[in-house]
């Protein structure tokens, strides 16, 4: 099993459309979780930190549920400019602030 | 507000070659960290420096070295370069001494291995 598994894509919606994403980690110690945003590319660009329970930024919505180990992010009306590949990422457990374990990612085209 | 700089943005070696490639990270960051990024693939840890020591590795093989030097900067080092080490060499900062765990990365050195 890895230890960071994305929902296969490529998720295909149109404009306004609402467009979740969700990720599963494997170690329940995990203690830190992001989202990142990667155009065609480009490097990966933090999009939001997921801390306690979950983070809300503007259409962006993040979720932690640790009890069955996943984090979620929910876009709400989604833009043309929202087409990106979304990758999550988890600490590692042994060591806060060190390595990140990223998902392969998971690709999202929004369409006129 | 100073970002994360890399060089070169491309580079192309043949197969048994080194190469070093260099990142400064965001004004205020004290942590540099590498990660190696295939096609299709989310970035895998190679390495991070803290205080010029190496503070925590990945599961790649001593080809890969690394320095951090007194002003925070880093180098990557790969030695005897193989055709599966052409991918996109990410750099990531953060302030580990700040508590907090976001890191923030680079444009990447795109490395092209013949």
């Amino acid at each position: 099993r890895k230890e960071v598994e994305q929902d296969p894509g490529p998720f295909n919606v149109p404009e306004g459309a609402t467009v979740a994403f969700n990720c599963t980690y494997s170690n329940s110690a995990s203690q830190s979780f992001f989202w990142y945003r990667q155009d065609c590319r480009k490097e990966p660009k933090l999009l939001m930190s997921v801390y306690s329970s979950g983070n809300e930024d503007g259409r962006f919505t993040a979720q932690l549920n640790r009890a069955s180990q996943y984090i979620s992010l929910l876009i709400r009306d989604s833009k043309l400019s929202d087409s990106a590949t979304y990758l999550c990422a988890v600490t590692d457990p042994g060591n806060q602030g060190g390595k990140l374990i990223f998902g392969q990612g998971t690709e999202l085209s929004v369409k006129p | 507000d100073a970002g994360v700089t890399q060089s070169p943005t491309h580079l192309i070696k043949t197969r048994g070659q080194q190469v070093t490639l260099r990142c400064s990270p965001k004004s205020g960051h004290d942590t540099v960290s590498w990660y190696q990024q295939a096609l299709g693939q989310g970035p895998q840890f190679i390495f991070q420096y803290y205080e010029e020591e190496e503070r925590q590795r990945g599961n790649f093989p001593d080809r890969f070295s690394g320095h951090q030097f007194p002003n925070y900067s880093s180098e990557l080092n790969v030695n005897a370069l193989l055709l599966g080490d052409s991918a996109l060499y990410l750099c990531a900062s953060s302030l580990v001494g700040g508590g907090a765990y976001e890191q923030y990365f680079g444009p990447g050195t795109r490395l092209t291995v013949t």
